[in-house]
């Protein structure tokens, strides 16, 4: 079965530039969240969006923008890039119609580093 | 605040132990519980779910958790663990919040499993 994909799957970027990280849910998925994972850390949510639109936002640094596409896939856009965000970012995608938006399906995330 | 709490942060086992990974969360309305697990250096994998029914639920690999709704728990455990078994293991917590879902993590449990 399709899974959520990711990219790119690492990525190593300098401070104070930026990166773009990609997520494509599994078809017929209008929901899509992004986590962060730090080292040794749980995922903390930083924002999700439904049918296009932000419908939730976490703790999200305001240097950090996301969008959804109308092909439903997301991007989340990382400015002015600290050591502090190097981390793993997970997305996830669910359907409300499918699942009732009881589950969240993860991708295999992108590890960014920032040196 | 809603939270979900595991009481182990560490937890190291010979193979052939038996494992039960605490679990408490606080929501007082409907939840979906989850554990996910994590290997070393991958993305969360979903070990098992609990939306309805049987407070027992069984997930892949052996492992089993049952929800105790009075007390708020969803403890993970399995009666004979292998080496392959070390990993992190995260409780979550799905609840309808703000018309929203809003999945909570845990903050994991690191279990070593020697040979």
């Amino acid at each position: 079965a399709a899974g959520v994909i990711q990219s790119p799957r690492h990525l190593i970027k300098e401070k104070r530039e930026t990166a773009t990280l990609k997520c494509y849910p599994i078809p017929r998925h209008d929901t899509v969240y992004w986590y962060q994972q730090g080292p040794g850390q749980d995922p903390q949510f930083l924002i999700s969006f439904y049918e296009k639109m932000q419908s939730d936002k976490g703790s999200i640094p305001d240097r950090f923008s996301a969008q959804q596409f109308s092909d439903y896939h997301s991007e989340l856009n990382m400015s002015s890039l600290e050591l502090g965000d190097s981390a793993l970012y997970f997305c996830a995608s669910s359907s409300p119609l499918a699942s009732g938006g009881e589950e969240q399906f993860f991708g295999p995330g992108t590890r960014l580093t920032v040196l | 605040a809603q939270s979900v709490s595991q009481h182990n942060h560490h937890v190291i086992l010979s193979e052939a132990a038996s494992l039960e990974l605490g679990c408490n969360y606080s929501y007082g309305g409907t939840v979906n519980l989850f554990w996910y697990v994590q290997y070393p250096g991958q993305h969360l994998q979903l070990l098992l779910k609990y939306f309805s029914g049987d407070p027992l639920v069984k997930g892949i690999k052996g492992f089993e958790a049952e929800f105790i709704k009075s007390k708020f728990s969803f403890n993970l455990r399995k009666p004979s663990v292998q080496w392959s078994d070390t990993a992190e293991y995260f409780c979550a917590v799905n609840a309808m919040m703000d018309s929203s879902y809003k999945l909570i993590f845990g903050s994991g449990t690191r279990l070593l499993v020697r040979p």
